[in-house]
């Protein structure tokens, strides 16, 4: 079956805009959590939907914000972008949850801010 | 929130030799995840532990959940070069923690 579909895969951003990233999870999952990965951070985790309700979230200011809709897919927003969003920003799907399931990752949204 | 310390930071072995990556919790976990990512590539799920003291074994892979439940390890035998990438430990109480990850190299 078709696995975690993030897009798009790349995107330049200039700061003060802001970005839609979409994620695709893996058919019959109801989990998408979302993670910012940078060299000095690493995986940080932003939030977790699940059915359409969001179960958890990260310590990331309010520019950051997502949701879910029906058919699972998930799309995550920052606004204002800063400089220091540049970053990998990878979803993962999950059956049950991220607190008691294997999480599968898509290959990420790969966001420079100039 | 809990945090979780993963050491070391790198490791560059010859092939064939063995490998260690280390993960600590500050407290007691439900259960720890270990995942490898690639250079230029995503996580990929390589194991859930959950029970105390639980060693489990992948070919040559061999994890080890404490018997405390605050830490783990992840012990490669004889590394090859297709074991290269980098090796995140995770574990979660009610978010997902990501440690920092060892970054592993292997000489042919």
């Amino acid at each position: 079956k078709a696995g975690v579909t993030q897009t798009p895969r790349y995107l330049i951003k200039t700061r003060g805009q802001q970005v839609t990233l979409s994620c695709s999870p893996i058919s019959g999952h109801r989990s998408v959590s979302w993670y910012q990965q940078t060299p000095g951070q690493g995986l940080q985790f932003l939030f977790e939907y699940f059915s359409e309700t969001q179960r958890n979230k990260g310590n990331f200011p309010g520019r950051f914000s997502g949701r879910q809709f029906s058919n699972s897919r998930s799309e995550m927003n920052v606004s204002t972008l800063e400089l220091g969003d540049s970053a990998l920003y990878l979803c993962a799907s999950s059956l049950t949850g991220q607190n008691t399931g294997e999480l599968f990752f898509g290959e990420g949204s790969r966001l420079t801010v100039l | 929130g809990q945090q979780v310390m993963q050491i070391p930071q790198y490791q560059h072995v010859q092939e064939g030799e063995d490998f260690t990556t280390y993960c600590n919790s500050s407290t007691t976990l439900s259960n720890i995840q270990w995942y490898k990512q690639r250079p230029g590539g995503h996580p990929v799920f390589l194991i859930q532990l959950v029970k105390s003291g639980e060693v489990k074994k992948q070919k040559r892979l061999t994890f080890q959940f404490g018997e405390a439940k605050k830490n783990s390890s992840l012990h490669i035998t004889a590394t090859q070069t297709t074991d290269v990438g980098t090796y995140f430990c995770a574990c979660n109480n009610n978010d997902m923690r990501f440690g920092a990850g060892t970054r592993l190299t292997v000489k042919p």
